[in-house]
C-alpha cells in the first residue's frame, strides 16, 4: 500500500512569491499526478509525471523516482492560485487507481 | 474541450434509501473510476471499471455499492441502502490509456 505524504499542509504566501509544495511516496509508481481542488470541490489535473520535469505556464513539477519525491512549484504566485493542491500516485499498467495525499491548502494574499 | 459531467450536483437522501450517482465520461475514454472524499479528508479510491467489468475495488466498495455502464455513455454508482457515513463528495474520473485522469465536478451526497 502506497503512503503519500505532502508538506506543508497549509501555506500562506504574498502575491508574487515563489511557492514549493512537496510530495513523497513509499512504493515505486508508474506515474505521479498533481491536482488542484478549488472551494466547491472540483478537481482539475495539472500534471502527470513519470520522470523529469514538466512546465505549464507558471507551474513547474519535478519528480525524482529514486528518492520517491516530487515537488510542485508556482512562480510569481497570484491570489487566483489559492486552492488545495493534491499529489496522487498510481502504479502498475494503464488501469491504475490513484492514491491521494491529504493536500496542501495554499492561500495567496494580494 | 471535452469534459466529464456528473449529475446531480447535490443529492440529499434518507438513511436506508437507494441512490444512483450518474457520470458521463469523455466519449473515447476506456477506463472509468469512482472516488469519494469525506468532508475534511483525502480523496479515496472506490472502484475502477474497464471493458465492462470491475478491474479493482477498495475495501470501502462493499456489497452495498455497484457500478454499471448501461448504455455505453453513462457510468453509474449505486448505493443500495445508504448510511450516514456514506455522506461525501463522489467523483467520477475517466481516461483513455496511460494518460492523466479527467475528473468530473463531483456529486455531494448528504445522508440524513
Amino acid at each position: 500500500k502506497n503512503e503519500v505524504e505532502q508538506s506543508p499542509q497549509n501555506l500562506t504566501a504574498q502575491e508574487g512569491e515563489f511557492i514549493t509544495i512537496n510530495c513523497s511516496y513509499s512504493v515505486g509508481i508508474s506515474a505521479l499526478h498533481w491536482l488542484q481542488q478549488h472551494p466547491g470541490g472540483g478537481i482539475v489535473s495539472l500534471f502527470m509525471l513519470s520522470s523529469g520535469k514538466k512546465k505549464h505556464g507558471r507551474l513547474i513539477a519535478t519528480i525524482n523516482i529514486q528518492e520517491k519525491h516530487s515537488s510542485l512549484h508556482i512562480t510569481a504566485s497570484h491570489p487566483r492560485d489559492s486552492a488545495v493542491y493534491i499529489c496522487a500516485v498510481g502504479g502498475g499498467g494503464s488501469n491504475y487507481k490513484l492514491t491521494f495525499g491529504k493536500g496542501t491548502l495554499l492561500t495567496v494574499n494580494p | 474541450e471535452p469534459e466529464v459531467t456528473q449529475t446531480p450536483s447535490h443529492q440529499v437522501t434518507q438513511m436506508g434509501q437507494e441512490v444512483i450517482l450518474r457520470c458521463v465520461p469523455i466519449s473515447n475514454h476506456l477506463y472509468f473510476y469512482w472516488y469519494r472524499q469525506i468532508l475534511g479528508q483525502k480523496v479515496e479510491f472506490l472502484v475502477s471499471f474497464y471493458n465492462n467489468e470491475i478491474s479493482e475495488k477498495s475495501e470501502i466498495f462493499d456489497d452495498q455499492f455497484s457500478v454499471e455502464r448501461p448504455d455505453g455513455s453513462n457510468f453509474t454508482l449505486k448505493i443500495r441502502s445508504t448510511k450516514l457515513e456514506d455522506s461525501a463528495m463522489y467523483f467520477c474520473a475517466s481516461k483513455y490509456g496511460y494518460y492523466e485522469q479527467y475528473f468530473g465536478p463531483g456529486t455531494r451526497l448528504t445522508v440524513t
